[in-house]
């Protein structure tokens, strides 16, 4: 299996700040990686798809990068909404494996 | 707008079978992937496996001696089973659609989830 790791597995910021998460694959996915964000009992929403693609009605202060086996999520400037857990995930090749998350706070 | 709905028990004995259902709306089951994703409390998430409208499945190693998944087209449903459970496959289960077909998959419609706790 892929292995997916995130880092930092929680951070604190406050509104308006730049936020980057990593998420690390243990062999090359191309870059079929995706993204997700996950709010306290809700199901994940899909914010990137192919590393770098806004999924419609995503804010573009979302933006992602990325290719082979690091990749990146920069949130530009926090906003309220955007305090919840991140999970970025691999469809390169099944099974599909998903990072441990990446909480984010507020500080 | 498509919406997906889990349905099932929320409770199963250890070594019983967990049987869930998704309902979709808004869209139909044809030409599409259709998989099982579980949460356990507090943790990452997990991808079970999927099942093509016609009826082909892809399951995760892990879980693949113990999971089956079918679809009914003309309910636009589809289900999952998973036998001989214990304590760790107490999850939230949320059924998604793959979309992105022919390139890059991802799930874009998500069920709102449902708790199973397995517990005597």
């Amino acid at each position: 299996d892929i292995q997916m790791t995130q880092s930092p597995s929680s951070l604190s910021a406050s509104v308006g700040d730049r936020v980057t998460i990593s998420c690390r694959s243990s062999q090359s996915i191309r870059n079929y990686l995706n993204w997700f964000q996950q709010k306290p009992g809700k199901a994940p929403k899909l914010l990137m798809y192919a590393a770098s693609s806004l999924q419609s009605g995503v804010p573009s202060r979302f933006s992602g990068s990325g290719s082979g086996t690091d990749f990146s999520l920069t949130i530009s400037s926090l906003q309220p909404e955007d305090f919840a857990t991140y999970y970025c995930q691999q469809s390169y090749t099944t099974p599909w494996t998903f990072g441990q998350g990446t909480k984010v706070e507020i500080k | 707008q498509v919406q997906l709905q889990e349905s099932g028990p929320g409770l199963v004995k250890p070594s019983e079978t967990l049987s869930l259902t998704c309902s979709v709306s808004g869209g139909s089951i044809n030409n599409y992937y259709w998989s099982w994703i579980r949460q356990p409390p507090g943790k990452g998430l997990e991808w079970i496996g999927y099942i093509y409208y016609s009826g082909s499945t892809n399951y995760n190693p892990s879980l693949k001696s113990r999971v089956t998944m079918s679809v009914d087209t003309s309910k636009n449903q589809f289900s999952l089973k998973l036998s001989s459970v214990t304590a760790a496959d107490t999850a939230v289960y949320y059924c998604a659609r793959r979309d992105g077909l022919g390139s890059y998959p991802y799930f874009n419609y998500w069920g709102q989830g449902n708790l199973v706790t397995v517990s005597s």
